[in-house]
């Protein structure tokens, strides 16, 4: 079936270094992306999106990478920091029933290291 | 301003019962979803309210589950005679149109 996945589920960085979270997914059609993080207890925080008309976008510290010819999507975080520790998502919509549902990958755990 | 809001933060109940979830969406906000999530999981979507329609109910497991959105703001998910794996965290997020979905804490829900 189609599915989110993203390639590794843990990273460890050293702090103040840039961390980059990679995800693929397989569905063709989907034309939204989202990053989430989730720390542990909340609910999953929007960090950024992307449509599938654009290759790059940028937030603050953030930057989302979307290659559609791999089907494959990054977040780049720059100058991480121990607030960064969390598990990250990558979403997408378009994978069944209506462009509204997000399929969600299992996640990265990302720790940040003193 | 306010986020999503999510009633109770927690919720044990004994297997067979009824159970009832609350969302209060950001103000606003046209569109409703619910998710659910098991440990260690990514979320998984259940339902999604555009007003006060359910516009894809695809995600729903059975007939046990139900959601409604009588005004087009709070949403109530509704599971009957739960299940030990009903067990999860029910996330509920809401969006403006078409852009990103905004989760709120979500409800723990423990079926014993």
């Amino acid at each position: 079936g189609e599915s989110v996945g993203l390639h590794l589920p843990t990273l460890s960085v050293q702090e103040g270094d840039n961390s980059i979270i990679n995800c693929a997914y397989s569905n063709s059609a989907s034309d939204y992306f989202i990053w989430y993080k989730q720390e542990s207890g909340k609910g999953p925080q929007f960090i950024i999106d992307i449509r599938s008309n654009m290759d790059k976008r940028q937030g603050q510290r953030v930057t989302v990478l979307l290659n559609k010819t791999v089907k494959h999507l990054s977040l780049q975080i720059a100058a991480t920091q121990p607030g960064d520790s969390a598990v990250y998502f990558c979403a997408e919509n378009g994978s069944s029933g209506s462009a509204r549902q997000l399929t969600f990958g299992s996640g990265t755990q990302l720790t940040v290291l003193p | 301003g306010a986020g999503v809001s999510q009633t109770p933060s927690n919720k044990v109940t004994e297997k067979g019962k009824y159970v009832e979830l609350r969302c209060d969406p950001i103000s606003g906000h046209t569109a409703l979803y619910w998710y659910r999530q098991s440990l260690g999981q990514g979320p998984e979507f259940l339902i999604y309210f555009q007003g006060t329609g359910a516009a894809d109910d695809s995600g729903l497991p059975n007939d046990r589950f139900f959601a409604v959105r009588p005004e087009g703001s709070v949403s109530t998910l509704k599971i009957q005679r739960t299940e030990r794996g009903d067990s999860a965290v029910y996330l509920c997020a809401s969006s403006l149109g078409q852009g990103g979905q905004f989760f709120g804490p979500g409800t723990r829900l423990t079926v014993l």
